[in-house]
């Protein structure tokens, strides 16, 4: 599972609340992806880190933010939660050693559900 | 950017038959084309992939197959077996290590 973590793993907020979630990784990876699964829609990235402080936006970045701080750590932040960001929410590394080095494994989840 | 379609959305097999499932994409410069497994209320999990200069991979009872040509690559389960029931996506990886999934195929294995 690549030592991958999510926090919360279930979290209800309401319209215009502010929601962050944790990705946490114990293996030092340099790229950590935050992604939204939807029906209908598969995985869409929102955004992307290739080290410390060092962050870029994905395909659907509206209303959203990233920290990265620390290796380990990768923040998403819903600076006012709507109810279109109702998804589940996965968090990935991208493991650059080895004989593909290009294999992105995924955490558990999150589902965020703003009413 | 890369858009990559997928398809069917749904597959329904009886066990020990084969299953298909097939992806398009249109950025030429994609190099990197993995396929991963999702279980209900799990992360997708990687199970094969296959680079751009290879034309054919196999793990067993799984095989990927890539047309560069065509830009389309397959997915081949042989002897299907009821565990292998999931949620199963496509990927094509281009520039700077944005990947871009299909809509993903519900696989039924039907005992």
């Amino acid at each position: 599972d690549a030592g991958i973590t999510q926090s919360p793993r279930h979290k209800v907020t309401e319209t215009g609340t502010p929601v962050t979630l944790r990705c946490h990784q114990t293996e030092n990876h340099r790229y950590m992806y935050w992604y939204r699964q939807d029906p209908g829609h598969g995985l869409r990235l929102i955004h992307y880190s290739y080290g410390v402080k060092d962050t870029d936006k994905g395909e659907v970045s509206d209303g959203y933010s990233v920290s990265r701080s620390k290796t380990e750590d990768f923040l998403l932040t819903l600076e006012s939660a709507t109810s279109s960001q109702t998804s589940v929410y996965f968090c990935a590394i991208r493991r650059t050693s080895g004989p593909g080095g290009n294999e992105q494994f995924f955490g558990p989840g999150t589902r965020l559900t703003v009413l | 950017g890369e858009n990559v379609e997928q398809h069917p959305s749904t597959l329904s097999v009886q066990e020990g038959d084969s299953a298909v499932i097939k992806c398009t994409y249109s950025d030429s410069a994609s190099n990197y084309f993995p396929w991963y497994k999702q279980e209900l209320g799990k992360g997708p999990q990687l199970i094969i992939d296959i680079r751009s200069n290879v034309g054919e991979k196999k793990d067993q009872r799984i095989a990927v197959t890539l047309n560069k040509t065509a830009k389309h690559f397959s997915l081949h389960i042989t002897e299907t077996q009821p565990e292998d029931s999931a949620v199963y996506f496509c990927a094509a990886q281009g520039g700077y290590q944005k990947v871009t999934f299909g809509t993903g195929t519900k696989l039924q294995v039907i005992p």
